[in-house]
């Protein structure tokens, strides 16, 4: 069973970069079959897609988010993260690492994120 | 405001059959295919039904999916009060190129 295990600061500045990083266990993360990415929920709203990465080492972001974002991939380490930049109150949300393929089938716990000075 | 349209609050009886409904587009329920996903609080998203109508092993078979054109449906027949959630439903939209979801259902179960 993959287990998906979202770690990073819970505190980030405004103007900042977001990291966040995802250990995978339980599969590898250079499986052909998987996809990997990431969905955000800010505090009483709904589902956010970020982005993905895909097996084949290319990546789709949510056009929202695009100038800001990546998924870089650490496949010695079993892990993938986000990096999002330039971060405002807005970015302040529940972040989870997902995978599976294209309907998300495994979940990180999630980490919350706050955005302040 | 989410792509996908979904009534904010859904309710029912133990026993009773109650329905969430998601209301797309072309460009996504209307070319692919729809997820429901069942939000427990404190807990991560789980996966509800895929391919607009299939259930993952282990999800109880009284949690249904169906899709027609552009909208598509999620019932549960004899809701538990363990099925009080927020249900989302999600989609892949060929415009957007990415994937979208509903703003959320919360379901009480009274």
């Amino acid at each position: 069973q993959l287990q998906l295990q979202e770690s990073g600061p819970g505190l980030v500045k405004p103007s900042e970069t977001l990291s966040l990083t995802c250990t995978v266990s339980g599969g590898s993360i250079s499986s052909s079959s998987s996809y990997w990415g990431w969905i955000r929920q800010p505090p009483g709203k709904g589902l956010e897609w970020i982005g993905s990465l895909f097996y084949s080492g290319s990546t789709l972001y949510n056009p929202s988010l695009k100038s800001r974002v990546t998924i870089p991939v650490d496949t010695s380490k079993n892990q993938f993260s986000l990096k999002l930049t330039s971060v405002t109150a807005t970015d302040t949300a529940m972040y989870y690492c997902v995978s599976g393929g294209s309907s998300f089938e495994y979940w990180g716990q999630g980490t919350l994120v706050t955005v302040s000075s | 405001q989410s792509v996908l349209t979904q009534p904010p609050s859904a309710s029912g009886t133990p026993g009773q059959r109650v329905t969430i409904s998601c209301s797309g587009s072309s460009s996504n329920i209307g070319s692919d295919t729809v997820n429901w996903y069942q939000h427990l609080p404190g807990t991560a998203p789980k996966l509800l039904i895929y391919s607009d109508d299939q259930r993952p092993s282990g999800v109880p078979d009284r949690f249904s999916g169906s899709k027609s054109g552009t909208s598509a449906s999620l019932a549960i027949s004899g809701v538990q009060s363990e099925d009080e959630a927020d249900y989302y439903c999600g989609a892949w939209d060929d415009s957007l190129n990415g994937w979208v979801f509903g703003g959320g259902t919360k379901l009480t179960v009274l």
